[in-house]
């Protein structure tokens, strides 16, 4: 069981690049997340998912797309990159409970991001 | 909407002193309550966790108790380990909500 993963570690990229950063999880959890965390603001969600074909906004969505094809696979997709995404982004994957209520969030390792 | 407040860092603490970390938080309902520890160049993990009032969650010698008068969620250790140094995120979520809404984090350092 490898868990949450995620690809790559660490990312440079130029304002307005694109790019996906990957996030893979083995717990067959069909509700799965995406955090940036910045200095002094804790975690804060971007996007999620709650199964296969279900998406929703979080709290900072902007700049951000996601899909979820499959249960295992939710990438986030910055389209056109700006200094202010400069982040370190988690994703994180739990089971639902029957009330929908999540269980214990596990989290990947992180991906380090800057834009320059 | 929800909100989770966390008392003001860094705490630095010598080895074996007893260590407090206040949370309190604001939500409608009956929220799931959760401290998250992340080490250093690690994700984070789930410490303890609290689901209904007066439950106790416990791990690792850490203790926290969901209070409902006081919506609060303080985090307590007897005697702090230099192991211990890492960053401690409190976190809800609300009844029937898949989210979490965390506090800002505050940063641990146990000096040997």
């Amino acid at each position: 069981n490898a868990g949450v993963t995620q690809t790559p570690k660490f990312q440079v990229l130029k304002t307005g690049q694109s790019m996906t950063l990957q996030c893979a999880q083995d717990m067959n959890h069909e509700y799965m997340s995406w955090y940036r965390q910045d200095p002094g603001m804790g975690l804060r969600l971007i996007h999620y998912s709650v199964g296969a074909g279900i998406t929703d906004q979080g709290e900072v969505p902007n700049g951000y797309n996601v899909s979820r094809s499959t249960t295992e696979d939710f990438p986030l997709r910055l389209l056109s990159a700006a200094p202010s995404q400069t982040s370190v982004y988690f994703c994180a994957s739990s089971s639902l409970r029957t009330s929908g209520k999540q269980d214990t969030q596990y989290f990947g390792p992180g991906t380090r991001l800057t834009v320059l | 909407g929800n909100s989770v407040t966390q008392m003001e860092g860094p705490v630095t603490l010598s080895e074996e002193a007893f260590l407090t970390i206040n949370c309190t938080y604001t939500a409608t309902g009956y929220p799931s309550l959760f401290w998250y520890v992340q080490y250093p160049g690690e994700g984070l993990q789930l410490l303890l966790k609290a689901t209904k009032a007066d439950d106790k969650g416990s791990n690792k010698g850490f203790e926290a108790t969901y209070r409902k008068e006081t919506t609060s969620f303080h985090l307590e250790k007897g005697s702090v380990q230099v192991s211990d140094s890492a960053v401690y995120f409190c976190a809800l979520s609300s009844q029937g909500d898949s989210k979490l809404t965390f506090g800002k984090g505050i940063t641990l350092s146990v000096r040997p």
